[in-house]
């Protein structure tokens, strides 16, 4: 297992809600990724925060919003949840930015909008 | 769009048997990675080749690639009911992964 881990486990959300997911990165990592894996595909970028300045971003909507803190960990925020943003979301954390990109991912957070 | 393709989507053997799985991607590569997944949790990563090598072992696992056709593969050998999960191939472009939708793996006992 990883050092990475994300709260909470699971969340089951109304649509037009808004949602916080938490990751804590592995120690000696300074960059986190999230990404977003619907059921049954391979996981899709989200967006990076590195040094607590996003890093890069996916093709995802501006409701999808993000911060990274002095410590390293990290939140997802979604606004206005629609019934598509149900998935598993999951972050990784990685040293720096450069060099071959080896991520650790935590075991995830499994969303619900109803 | 997801840029790598995993061939097959399922498979399924039986233990001690060896597993191959595919990947195509399309554009140009520094680094291609495959992931291991259980049962919808977090990624494991398993290997990283780069793209100036052909072919790079790990324990049971053996990947190649082949940057002319834009492809890699990942053999398991002597394949354990614990091998049963999904299988991703994941390609770097700048700061980002960029992941294939996944083989299913299934090794029965």
């Amino acid at each position: 297992e990883t050092g990475v881990t994300q709260s909470p486990t699971h969340l089951i959300k109304t649509r037009g809600q808004q949602v916080t997911l938490r990751c804590s990165s592995q120690s000696g990592h300074n960059t986190v990724s999230w990404y977003q894996q619907a059921l049954g595909q391979g996981p899709q970028f989200i967006f990076q925060y590195y040094r607590e300045e996003e890093n890069g971003r996916g093709n995802f909507p501006p409701r999808f919003s993000g911060l990274q803190f002095p410590n390293y960990s990290s939140e997802l925020n979604v606004n206005a949840l629609e019934l598509d943003d149900s998935a598993l979301y999951l972050c990784a954390s990685s040293r720096g930015t450069g060099g071959p990109l080896e991520q650790y991912f935590g075991p995830g957070t499994r969303l619900t909008v109803t | 769009s997801q840029q790598g393709e995993e061939d097959p989507q399922a498979l399924s053997i039986q233990e001690g048997e060896n597993a191959t799985m595919n990947c195509s991607y399309k554009t140009s590569i520094n680094n291609l990675q495959w992931y291991r997944q259980n049962s919808g949790r977090g990624l494991v990563h398993l290997i990283l080749i780069r793209s100036n090598e052909r072919e790079k072992h790990s324990g049971r696992l053996r990947v190649t690639l082949d940057t002319s056709k834009k492809s890699s593969s990942l053999l398991i050998t002597a394949s354990r009911a614990a091998d049963t999960a999904s299988y991703f191939c994941a390609t770097e472009y700048g700061n980002k992964l960029v992941f294939g939708a996944g083989t299913i793996l299934r090794v029965k006992s």
